[in-house]
């Protein structure tokens, strides 16, 4: 069975900074283009970034408005993809979700985990 | 970026009704690489419809997409209970990815 389980969420201060990880299980990770969603609360879905497979470069990709302030990275020994947050802002307050497309398109996204809640606030 | 406008923001319908829902993008998306999401409260979202018209693995046939371009439509043909929920459309053909701001089918 194809899980994937996010970890690492909680309250944080502006300015702070926070490490998500993701544990996937039941898939070749290694061959898994992964992602990152969030939503905020009440909000739609936004597309944090990704990191493709190590196989087709394991480059990675952000949506504007938090280039430059975090990183996805991925340890394909330990089955795991991370989303490094620094210069947290009152915006980033939302579900972070972990996601990847395993079965139709690398970016038609067929599994979820359940989300981590991060909250910035003083 | 390529902005998705969905439309309308919420629909009113009653179970057995027919619901259109609407994606419009900003500029053309190639490949037609649109698909369509389904959520409910606290859940996760759903994958219903990829590349604009296929359906997922298990989808109920009351579910259909079309559309190419910068117009996409998402149909359920007869309302069950279980589709009263929040939509969203998603293209992948440039980047960033980016999503639409959802159409809410509550039931009325």
């Amino acid at each position: 069975e194809v899980q994937v389980v996010e970890s690492g969420g909680g309250l944080v201060k502006p300015g702070g900074s926070l490490r998500l990880s993701c544990a996937a299980s039941g898939f070749t990770f290694t061959n898994a283009w992964m992602n990152w969603v969030r939503q905020a609360p009440g909000k739609g879905l936004e597309w944090v970034g990704h990191v493709k497979s190590k196989t087709d470069g394991g480059t990675t990709d952000y949506g504007a408005p938090v280039k430059g302030r975090f990183t996805i990275s991925r340890d394909d020994s330990k089955n795991t993809l991370y989303l490094q947050m620094n210069s947290l802002k009152t915006d980033d307050t939302a579900v972070y979700y972990c996601t990847t497309g395993l079965v139709y398109s690398r970016s038609a996204f067929n599994f979820w985990g359940q989300g981590t809640m991060v909250t910035v606030s003083s | 970026e390529i902005v998705l406008t969905q439309s309308p923001g919420t629909l009113s319908l009653s179970p057995g009704e027919r619901a259109t829902l609407s994606c419009r993008a900003s500029q053309s998306v190639s490949g037609s690489f649109l698909n369509w999401y389904q959520q409910k409260p606290g859940q996760a979202p759903r994958l219903l419809i990829f590349g604009a018209s296929k359906r997922a693995t298990g989808l109920p046939d009351r579910f259909s997409g079309s559309g190419s371009g910068t117009d996409f439509t998402l149909t359920i043909s007869r309302l069950e209970p279980e589709d009263f929920a929040v939509y969203y459309c998603q293209q992948y053909g440039s980047s960033p990815l980016t999503f639409g701001g959802g159409t809410k089918v509550e039931i009325k």
